[in-house]
């Protein structure tokens, strides 16, 4: 059952241009959602969060927009740089006894071609 | 500089072998996480700590165990159940529950030969 969905395997964008990385999720009780994002043979960094109570945080070239009634978030990077490439993983937290684990969709590779 | 570190960063293992992945971090982080990475499945949750001496259960426990003896510390075990051992394994850790991000080690590759 997968929980947290990112259905595009990958995205490719020009220089310059806004790259929009899109995270579906089914779990209504989900309260965070993170963004992280990963090198290959490296451990995910943290991008930026959101949460349920908000629809939109935005940090430097980062945004990201939380859609709840349609269980759908997603990451605004404007403007894109070849330094951008990576893979992307949304995640989500529950909290509760649940406090802490989070669960991440299946990633998302990002090219940005100069 | 406080972080993560895991070890090895490759590791090989022979069929029917136990072997155990190293994880410390010095962020006096009280939870700790191990994930699993394979190639189109994202991270999926294997084990978590939220305090010393206390553990659960993720999604894909089966074949894994882990211990909590230290704050610092949280190694994992491959054990010879596991029947899909080789992967990428992540451990993170993070001071209140993920609201402030997990912060992660950068992982070990282990290669079941």
């Amino acid at each position: 059952d997968q929980q947290v969905k990112q259905n595009s395997p990958s995205l490719s964008v020009q220089e310059g241009r806004i790259s929009i990385l899109n995270c579906d999720y089914t779990n209504s009780m989900f309260d965070y959602f993170l963004w992280y994002k990963k090198y290959p043979a490296e451990g995910p960094t943290f991008l930026i969060s959101i949460s349920s109570i908000k629809d939109k945080n935005e940090d430097g070239r980062f945004t990201v927009f939380l859609n709840k009634s349609a269980k759908h978030l997603s990451l605004h990077i404007v403007p894109s740089q070849p330094g951008d490439s990576a893979v992307y993983f949304c995640a989500a937290e529950t909290g509760g006894t649940s406090y802490g684990k989070l669960t991440f969709g299946q990633g998302t590779i990002l090219t940005v071609h100069p | 500089d406080g972080g993560i570190t895991q070890s090895p960063k490759y590791l090989f293992r022979k069929e029917g072998q136990n072997v155990t992945l190293s994880c410390e971090q010095n962020l006096n982080h009280d939870a700790m996480y191990w994930y699993r990475q394979d190639p189109g499945q994202g991270l999926r949750l294997i084990y978590y700590s939220q305090i010393v001496n206390d553990f659960q259960k993720g999604d894909i426990a089966e074949g894994y165990s882990v211990s909590r003896e230290k704050k610092e510390s949280f190694p994992l075990t491959v054990t010879s159940a596991q029947k899909n051992p080789t992967a990428f394994y992540l451990c993170a850790s993070s001071k209140t529950g993920g609201m402030d991000g997990y912060t992660f080690g950068s992982g070990t590759r282990l290669t079941v030969v």
